[in-house]
């Protein structure tokens, strides 16, 4: 079993808040992700990471910003939130060589009133 | 662009008998091939994966086929039972350094 966790699992919070939505994995895997989501349906990329100091922007465009100091943890910042942002946040790590399979933490919830 | 399309985006079959999912995918230089299954309130899971060099691989009651030719590959699941009611997705990548094509998903309804 895949050892990745995402905290909040759930966040309801006003417009104009900072957020930072966590993800840590203890796999020692060098590629990480953070996907959009709305309940059951498609997935979105919108960062990922290869390693320390390193982020790229996915393929949907993103208010949000991320960091890799740690191997082990990718955090997602929105510095302003709005009622647009509420959705389910997915994280996800991968091993670097070849192509391997994703691991998926459960997602937090967010709502922006 | 690069694109993978899943069908059906609804699939309600009757508990012990089969079930079909279908993806295309565009780009001929892909040659991995997950798909994952997501249950309600948690985040998708690996099932089952292929790659390439092999047209069907089998686990248990899941297989997975793959027609390079056609650009199409498929989820098979047999004797169906209530916890294989689920969202399920497929994805395509053509390399370590290239990015999951995601398909819609498809909702599988296991009916009692």
């Amino acid at each position: 079993e895949a050892d990745i966790y995402q905290t909040p699992r759930y966040l309801v919070i006003g417009t104009g808040k900072k957020i930072t939505l966590e993800c840590s994995q203890t796999m020692g895997h060098d590629k990480m992700y953070w996907y959009q989501q709305d309940p059951g349906m498609e997935l979105h990329l919108i960062h990922y990471s290869y390693g320390v100091n390193s982020t790229e922007k996915g393929d949907l465009s993103s208010e949000s910003t991320v960091s890799r100091i740690r191997t082990e943890h990718f955090p997602l910042t929105l510095e302003s939130a709005r009622p647009s942002h509420t959705s389910q946040y997915l994280c996800a790590s991968s091993d670097r060589e070849g192509n391997q399979p994703q691991h998926f933490g459960d997602g937090t919830r967010l709502s922006i009133l | 662009g690069e694109n993978v399309e899943q069908h059906p985006s609804t699939l309600s079959v009757q508990e012990g008998d089969s079930a079909v999912i279908k993806c295309t995918y565009s780009d001929s230089a892909s040659n991995y091939f997950p798909w994952y299954k997501q249950e309600l309130g948690k985040g998708p899971q690996l099932i089952i994966d292929i790659r390439s060099n092999v047209g069907e691989k089998k686990d248990q009651r899941i297989a997975v086929t793959l027609n390079k030719t056609a650009k199409h590959f498929s989820l098979h699941i047999t004797e169906t039972q209530p916890e294989d009611s689920a969202v399920y997705f497929c994805a395509a990548s053509k390399g370590s350094n290239y990015q999951l094509i995601w398909g819609a998903g498809t909702k599988l309804i296991i009916k009692p």
